[in-house]
């Protein structure tokens, strides 16, 4: 069936460090991929999509370029802040009967001062 | 617009109890998602409605079950709690079926 697998951290940063969380998925035909991510305490908050090959998902200086030759959908960030401290999920979604929606396992990202 | 909204925040019940959990959509969305998040693990698919109908679940028991209402907001229900079901519970909607999930807040369920 449909997977996604992510780096699962903790990752650590220090600010204004770059930022990658990989993300690989497994999915038969032409999945949308999606960055979500989860503050503190609140639910989740859609952070960036991308809905087709070479599709670039960009929001609040994160980036993510769905890479079908590759099966990834790496999430960049050029220069972290502390409020950037979450937990971010990748996720795809797929008309795929059965399996529908499939979520990493999530990445913990602590950035300090 | 307001977002999606879940009641209650916060749920306290005994081992062998019945839960139930609210979830208003965005307006205008029609499908509502189920995920459970238990410490520890991930996200976790439960139940996906549209338009009235279940349209897929995940691998859960049968005592996880839901509804969703004519007016597109829905319920999950758990029944004969356990210990493990203590988790947050995420709904999500999104305008058409499969299309861009956006998440409420949650509900906190402690099985006690």
């Amino acid at each position: 069936g449909d997977s996604v697998t992510q780096m699962e951290g903790p990752v650590t940063l220090s600010e204004e460090a770059f930022l990658t969380i990989n993300c690989t998925y497994t999915a038969t035909g032409y999945p949308s991929l999606f960055w979500y991510v989860q503050y503190p305490g609140e639910g989740l908050q859609l952070l960036l999509k991308a809905t087709k090959a070479d599709d670039k998902g960009s929001n609040k200086g994160f980036e993510a370029t769905y890479r079908k030759e590759t099966t990834s959908f790496h999430l960049e960030k050029g220069s972290v802040q502390v409020s950037d401290s979450a937990v971010y999920f990748c996720a795809l979604s797929n008309d795929n009967y059965g399996q529908n929606f499939v979520f990493g396992p999530g990445t913990r990202l602590s950035v300090l001062p | 617009e307001a977002g999606v909204t879940q009641s209650p925040t916060h749920l306290i019940k005994t081992r062998g109890q019945q839960a139930t959990l609210r979830c208003s959509p965005i307006s205008g969305h029609t499908s509502v998602y189920w995920y459970q998040q238990a410490l520890g693990l991930g996200l976790q698919f439960l139940l996906w409605y549209d338009e009235g109908e279940e349209r897929n679940r995940g691998n859960f028991p049968p005592r996880f079950s839901g509804r969703q209402f004519p007016n597109y907001s829905s319920e999950l229900n758990v029944n004969a709690l356990e210990l493990e079901d203590s988790a947050l519970y995420l709904c999500a909607s999104s305008l058409a079926p499969l299309g861009t999930q956006y998440f409420g807040p949650g509900t906190r369920l402690l099985v006690l």
